[in-house]
């Protein structure tokens, strides 16, 4: 079954860190592209960051450009996401998502994580 | 960055209703464009990419046209599980943008 599962989230004061870890399994992480989402509380989906197959592409989303560091480990099926610089703008649900596209980028998520969440707050 | 703008953001209907939710974008995005449900508490759920394809084991009763940018989503003969938030996506280019969302409620 593919599968994603983030973790990693959690309370964190503003200006600290946190990193998300997103695990895959049930097909070959290394040829897919994969994405941060997240979602504030009652709020629309924002797409945060984007990591090629290889690791060679790397985009963010202007909101946390500078702050945000997206990586993975092909050789251990993971992604994570460092965030460092934390405000309460960054308080939210994230999401891992696959690119459906094998070894290329069509911007877009067929598969899901369930999603970890992050609360920033004194 | 393309905008979209979703419409309408709330939606009231009963089971067995037909319903079209629109998507416009802020400049061409050709058939870049993917619709999304999401329920309370769950991640979203691809249900059409292309504008216009449905995704492996989404009820027909789902579609989607249009390209450009405008853009329809239609549920025909609503059924009690899909009352949920939908999502339109473009990905002609990035940043990646998302519409507001429509929250579809049960009349």
């Amino acid at each position: 079954e593919v599968q994603l599962v983030e973790s990693g989230g959690g309370l964190v004061k503003p200006g600290g860190s946190l990193r998300l870890s997103c695990a895959a399994s049930g097909f070959t992480f290394s040829s897919y592209t994969m994405s941060w989402v997240r979602q504030s509380p009652g709020k629309g989906l924002e797409w945060v960051s984007y990591i090629s197959s290889s690791g060679s592409s790397i985009f963010y989303a202007e909101s946390v450009k500078g702050r945000f560091t997206i990586s993975r480990d092909n050789a251990e099926n993971s992604l994570f996401l460092q965030m460092n610089s934390l405000g309460a703008e960054d308080t939210a649900v994230y999401y891992c998502g696959r690119d459906p596209l094998r070894r290329g980028s069509s911007y877009y998520m067929d598969v899901w994580g369930k999603g970890t969440t992050v609360t920033v707050s004194s | 960055d393309i905008q979209m703008t979703q419409s309408p953001p709330s939606l009231s209907a009963s089971v067995g209703d037909r319903v079209t939710i629109t998507c416009r974008a802020s400049q061409s995005i050709y058939s870049a464009l993917n619709w999304y449900q999401q329920k309370p508490g769950k991640a979203p759920n691809l249900l059409i990419y292309g504008a216009s394809i449905l995704q492996n084991g989404v009820p027909s009763r789902f579609s989607g046209s249009g390209s450009g940018t405008d853009f329809t989503f239609t549920i025909t003969s609503l059924q009690p599980e899909d009352f949920a938030t939908y999502y339109c996506q473009q990905s002609s280019s990035i940043p990646i943008t998302f519409g507001q969302g429509t929250r579809l409620e049960i009349k």
